[in-house]
């Protein structure tokens, strides 16, 4: 696609469920980003892959969280046993450099957990 | 600890006057910085940058300035239009410490009037 595609835009789970959240970055972009963003606030990083390498994972709030991009292109957040303070909106980002440039985002993906 | 600082939460103009939107920032090795916009259920977009070597940017209606001994930059939009109210995010990076990523702060929410 154009774009930057997430899925899924919605995701409801019980506390203590797991959950995958999936990224689709514009083809051919190296850089790939996950964030963060609870309500009113902006986003906050939480990790960075350059191609298939995981370059900094330092935003990540626990070791619930855990990213993948195992090809260089399509990347996975996966959180496990969630809280409800891992309600957020998860947004996405790409970009053709590796140095700090223009990002793209995705339209994000809400996680609520009950 | 909040980095960049967004210190209005909203901001509301008339059709065709000036828009000036605030940010501080308190990381001294910050030396890019990025203005998005962000309308609701859709990812941020990315609007201007300005880099550290200069004081200002401008593209058509938006003009960003920076004030690097007093950590501050403004996003002025020239004249405003109602297509123009939506949520902006000031942003930095420190590209010899931290690469790509990006800090936000927390948005201001711009209404314009007709």
């Amino acid at each position: 696609g154009a774009g930057v595609s997430q899925s899924p835009r919605y995701k409801v789970a019980k506390r203590g469920q797991d959950v995958a959240l999936r990224c689709d970055p514009i083809s051919g972009h190296v850089s790939l980003f996950w964030y963060q963003q609870a309500l009113g606030q902006g986003p906050e990083f939480l990790t960075y892959f350059q191609n298939e390498a995981q370059l900094d994972k330092s935003g990540l709030p626990s070791d619930r969280f855990f990213a993948e991009r195992p090809e260089g292109s399509v990347s996975t957040l996966k959180i496990q046993r969630t809280q409800q303070e891992d309600s957020a909106v998860y947004l996405c980002a790409s970009s053709s450099t590796r140095v700090t440039g223009e990002l793209f985002f995705g339209e994000g993906s809400r996680l609520t957990v009950l | 600890d909040q980095q960049v600082k967004q210190n209005s939460p909203s901001l509301s103009v008339q059709e065709g006057r000036i828009s000036i939107l605030n940010c501080d920032y308190t990381n001294s090795m910050f030396d890019y910085f990025l203005w998005y916009k962000k309308y609701p259920a859709e990812g941020p977009t990315f609007l201007i940058s300005i880099s550290s070597i200069k004081d200002k940017n401008e593209d058509g209606r938006f003009t960003v300035f920076l004030n690097k001994s007093a950590k501050h930059l403004s996003l002025h939009i020239v004249p405003s239009q109602p297509g123009d109210s939506a949520v902006y995010f000031c942003a930095a990076s420190s590209r010899e410490t931290s690469g790509s990523r990006l800090t936000f702060g927390e948005g201001t929410q711009l209404t314009v009037n007709p």
